[in-house]
């Protein structure tokens, strides 16, 4: 089964600090995503990677930056964190393009910034 | 842009009960559309992957259907149970350039009565 795992179920931090989220995926998939989810708005897309050191940016980018060193892990970063990041973020990956692929995704982790 | 509605936005019925969730979606270009449940405070679930050429597909008790050409997709549950609680989203995959990930519903909030 493919597993995607998530650093913390929860997390809290203070206003102007620099989150880090990671994300590993074990089944050698070539993309990965970050979403984050608030009720009423749906799942959005923040940042996606189709490959290492590659990184594409989503429909709300804006205050997030990503990494992806290794093709297993890909990590989101707060730059300087703010209330209005609060909420919860979700790490999906899937086979790779052009192959009618599944997405998966891992547990999640709800972010409060104080 | 594609956008995706899923109607009802919520539904409470008897266990038992024979279910149809709907989902619609604007831009009917897509590779496939994906099903999905979601507990409270988890990430998601795949249920079901529907390939734009395929008109069902099935697993257990669920089967979810594909209308390309008008946008439309639902998924049916059948003998209900309380296990079925969850909200569940729709989420189609379109074959344009941009993210090449998913495009969500704001999902039908399931509730199933013992």
């Amino acid at each position: 089964d493919v597993k995607v795992t998530q650093s913390s179920r929860y997390l809290v931090k203070r206003t102007g600090e620099k989150v880090f989220l990671e994300c590993v995926q074990d089944m050698d998939h070539e993309n990965m995503f970050w979403y984050r989810q608030d009720p009423g708005l749906g799942l959005r897309l923040i940042y996606f990677s189709y490959d290492v050191k590659m990184k594409e940016k989503g429909d709300i980018p804006e205050g997030y930056s990503v990494s992806r060193e290794k093709k297993e892990r890909f990590s989101l970063i707060l730059e300087s964190a703010s209330t209005n990041q609060t909420s919860m973020y979700l790490c999906a990956s899937s086979l790779g393009p052009g192959i009618p692929y599944e997405q998966y995704f891992g547990p999640g982790t709800r972010l409060t910034v104080t | 842009k594609q956008e995706v509605t899923q109607i009802p936005a919520a539904l409470s019925v008897p266990e038992g009960e024979n279910l149809v969730l709907n989902c619609s979606f604007t831009d009917s270009a897509i590779y496939n559309l994906q099903w999905f449940r979601q507990d409270p405070g988890k990430g998601l679930t795949s249920l079901l992957l529907i390939q734009s050429s395929q008109r069902e597909q099935t697993s257990g008790r669920l089967n979810a259907s594909l209308d390309k050409s008008s946008g439309r997709s639902t998924l049916y549950i059948a003998a209900s149970q309380p296990g079925d609680s969850a909200t569940y989203l729709c989420a189609p995959r379109g074959s344009g350039g941009g993210a090449d990930g998913l495009t969500f519903g704001k999902g039908t909030h399931l509730i199933i009565q013992p």
